[in-house]
This record gives C-alpha cells, structure tokens and sequence, in this order.
C-alpha cells in the first residue's frame, strides 16, 4: 500500500511569490492535514481538510490556504512567502475522523525555502 | 487539550531498555495517549497508542497508571536507529472535532554506542 505523497521535495521560493504544495493521501483516507515545522521548531497544526471542506484552521494568516479535490488529494497554497515561511511542511492523512483517534500517516514533506 | 510534559532530552546506551514518561495531568475520560516518533528531515511515524494499563506491538509498550495522569513509552533494547525525537500526544477519542494533532516539543532521544 502506498504511504503519503508530497512534491516537489524542495521548492525555493523568493520572498513576495507564491509557493503551491501537494499532497496525496493513502488510499481510502478523506482526511488530509497539513502541518508546518519551522527549524528547531515543533510541528504547527495548519489546516485540516475531509470530503472537500475545510474543517479546522490553526494560527495561521489568511495568505495560508488549500483545499481538497475530489479525488482526496490536496493542495496547499502560500501567498505573498515571507521569509519566516522557511520550513517543513508535512502533509497527513487519515481515515474518516470519528472512528479512530490519534493514528495519522505522514508524508516525507516539502522543504520550503525563501529567499 | 491536555497539556503533556516530557522530558526534553534523554541518552541511552545501545542494548538498554528506555522509559520516556509524559504527564497529562488534565487527560479527559475520552482522550488517548498516542506516542509518535520522528526523525531528522522526516514526517512523524505512529508508534503506539492507548487508554488505560499495558499496551504493547512489536515496537514499544505503553503503560498507564489508573489515574491516567501520566504515562511511559518503554523502548526495549534500543539501537542508534531509535535515536529520535519521540512526541507524547493525547487526543480525544473520536480524534477530535478538530481534527488536529498537537505536538509539544517532544523527547530527543540519542542512543550512543
């Protein structure tokens, strides 16, 4: 079974463009979350995305956005990159919520760089 | 959420058996203890996860006292492989209306020859 999907790998980026992430999920899985890890930082919840809506946001700026296509893969949208969005961003995935609990499978992630 | 508290390094020798405890002294009636691991460059990985007394996989065993305030991740016999940042979450039952996981800073763990 194929585990999560992130690309590119790496993305460099300079400051004021616009950065688009992608994520497929295990096949099965209609939950897809996106998280960010800053360097020598923990991982920070940033959007949570089940059958096409968006469920939940964490403290993140409107220019951070995304959404779910049918298929359950998602995408993830950085506007106007500053240079602190210099991360790690991971993607998850996980079955339909309400039945299980904690257990979400992880991509190798996007290392995202701004110049 | 409740909050967790663990230590926020450890060293261990090859061969050794590791007990990384966390304390989640506010833990609800419906929440979980999930322990995930990470490694450098690399997306968190599910260890294991449960509720109350003794869990154990083929990876790692959870213990949990009665009072579920804490709880112990033991590793046995580790190798320089385990060498890692080992995360305690607790999470509602039904994972939560929000859907979020909630990761402190987590135990580095180094594993030394």
């Amino acid at each position: 079974e194929a585990g999560v999907t992130q690309s590119p790998t790496h993305l460099i980026k300079t400051r004021g463009q616009q950065a688009t992430l992608r994520c497929s999920p295990i096949s099965g899985h209609t939950s897809v979350y996106w998280y960010q890890q800053a360097l020598g930082l923990g991982l920070q919840f940033l959007l949570w995305y089940d059958e096409g809506e968006e469920r939940n946001r964490g403290n993140f700026p409107p220019r951070f956005s995304g959404r779910q296509f049918p298929n359950y893969s998602s995408e993830l949208n950085v506007n106007a990159l500053e240079l602190e969005d210099s991360a790690l961003y991971l993607c998850a995935s996980s079955p339909t919520p309400g039945q299980g609990s904690g257990e979400q499978y992880f991509g190798p992630g996007t290392r995202l760089t701004v110049t | 959420l409740a909050k967790t508290t663990q230590p926020i390094s450890m060293d261990s020798y090859e061969g050794q058996e590791v007990n990384i405890t966390c304390s989640h002294n506010n833990i609800a009636t419906n929440d979980y203890i999930t322990w995930y691991q990470q490694f450098p460059s690399q997306g968190p990985r599910f260890i294991i996860q449960g509720y109350k007394t003794k869990v154990t996989n083929e990876v790692a065993s959870l213990f949990i006292p009665a009072d579920r305030k804490s709880s112990t991740l033991s590793l046995p016999r580790v190798s320089l492989s385990d060498t890692a940042v080992y995360y305690c979450l607790v999470v509602p039952y039904y994972g939560g209306s929000q859907g979020n996981l909630i990761f402190g800073k987590g135990t580095k763990l180094s594993v030394k020859p």
